[in-house]
């Protein structure tokens, strides 16, 4: 079956400007987390949603940074004002209820801000 | 605080060798979850294997092995016989037996296979 998706694959813009990253969840599956990789290092949780919710978003960095999953699947990563230090792979993972389950991770996209 | 270490910033091996590459974790739950995932250099992670913290019981998957030491805090994943295809970075996670089960990451180990 299908597998996490996320567009765009790759975003550039400047500083100051608007994004919206998109994650496609593998299909039945409830939870949904967004990561930040930046380079060289391991991904860093963002935000969990469980369902339409927002059960934790303690990782995000500031308020520039929200994210919606309005019907409890396709969520959006929404950065205002994105700054140069905002530039790094956003991974997006899905698993089926949250709990122990493992997460399946999407291709990330790749945020570059000039 | 859950912490996830990964020593090693790059192992380079001849295809054919064997190789380990090390994870060390801390945390204060009695119930917790690890990960190895593989990320190539097309980005996405793999999931590799996830254990639980009450299961020590070593694994094996074709050339992979790992070996889950509650005693050391240490996930040690193996390759045998390594291929070229095996050249990515690679990923320990652990993970909270409560709330949201987010993951910690380590920060990876790149493994160059040579032909």
């Amino acid at each position: 079956g299908a597998g996490v998706s996320q567009t765009p694959s790759n975003k550039v813009t400047e500083k100051g400007k608007y994004v919206e990253l998109r994650c496609d969840p593998i299909s039945g599956h409830t939870a949904l987390y967004w990561y930040r990789q930046s380079l060289g290092q391991g991904p860093e949780f963002l935000i969990y949603f469980q369902g339409t919710g927002a059960a934790d978003d303690s990782g995000l960095p500031n308020d520039r940074f929200f994210a919606v999953r309005p019907e409890g699947s396709v969520s959006t990563l929404k950065i205002q004002r994105t700054e140069r230090g905002d530039s790094a792979v956003y991974l997006c993972a899905s698993s089926p209820r949250g709990s122990e389950d493992t997460q399946y991770f999407g291709p990330g996209t790749r945020l570059t801000v000039l | 605080a859950q912490k996830v270490t990964q020593a090693q910033t790059e192992i380079s091996v001849v295809e054919k060798e064997d190789v380990t590459l090390d994870c060390v974790y801390e945390t204060r739950d009695t119930t917790y979850y690890l990960f190895w995932y593989k990320q190539p250099p097309s980005g996405e992670l793999v999931f590799l294997i996830r254990r639980n913290s009450f299961d020590e019981q070593n694994e094996i998957s074709g050339r992979y092995s790992w070996n889950f030491q509650k005693s050391t805090s240490s996930f040690n994943f193996t390759i045998t016989a390594s291929q070229v295809v095996d050249s990515a970075v690679y990923f320990c996670a652990l993970s909270e037996a409560r709330g949201t089960y987010k993951y910690i990451f380590g920060t990876g180990t790149r493994l160059k296979v040579l032909a």
